[in-house]
């Protein structure tokens, strides 16, 4: 079945702790994308990613890094998260940036 | 970068009633695409659009692409309460508007 798979769907952590949000692609997609939704703000994108080693930052990339080092994956890293990141995490993954994106189930994260 | 702006930011309407929300980007884009977000779910595409003038249909969802390709626009007619939702536009580069939160009254 053709999805994007992120993980965990849920994560409590405390402030500081670094962490990783996976996001896996098995459509052999070039673009994938990071967006946080919080209340009334929408999909804000995070990070972006044309290629295999490009990336782009979106509207709101600080406290945020990504890597692409191969097609399928674009993880998501809080080096140090502040409690001002608890947010709901979508990934995304389009075959060319302008046709549909097909979003993973989310990842609800709270910073305590 | 680009900007999306995405009108109204809510509505509330009443069983049968018909639905209009807009978006205006501050460049010209060669795509729009309309998604709805089901609530705990991640966004599904509505419809896409790719010619500026373009009309498309999906069921009772039709979507335009504006002229000067710098804006685009989603009907839901007769409305039914399983379209609550947000309803989001989105341009190239994976981009997205804030989103059109959507309470339909039985």
């Amino acid at each position: 079945e053709a999805q994007v798979t992120q993980n965990p769907r849920y994560l409590i952590t405390v402030t500081g702790k670094k962490l990783t949000v996976t996001c896996s692609q098995n459509m052999n997609h070039e673009y994938m994308s990071w967006y946080r939704q919080d209340p009334g703000l929408g999909l804000r994108q995070i990070y972006y990613s044309m290629n295999v080693e490009v990336t782009d930052k979106g509207d709101v990339p600080e406290g945020y890094k990504v890597s692409r080092k191969e097609k399928r994956n674009f993880p998501l890293i809080l080096e140090s998260p502040s409690p001002n990141q608890t947010s709901l995490y979508f990934c995304a993954s389009s075959l060319e940036g302008r046709d549909g994106y097909t979003f993973g189930s989310g990842t609800r994260l709270t910073v305590v | 970068g680009q900007q999306l702006n995405q009108s109204p930011q809510s509505m509330f309407i009443q069983e049968g009633e018909d639905v209009s929300m807009n978006c205006t980007s501050s460049s010209i884009f060669n795509t729009w695409l309309w998604y709805k977000q089901d609530p705990g779910e991640g966004p599904v595409l509505l419809i896409a659009l790719y010619k500026a003038g373009e009309l498309t249909s999906n069921g009772r969802l039709t979507a335009q692409f504006g002229i000067t390709r710098k804006d685009s626009f989603l009907n839901i007619s007769a409305s039914i309460p399983s379209d609550v939702g947000i309803y989001f536009c989105a341009g190239p580069y994976m981009r997205f508007g804030a989103g059109t939160r959507l309470t339909v009254k039985p």
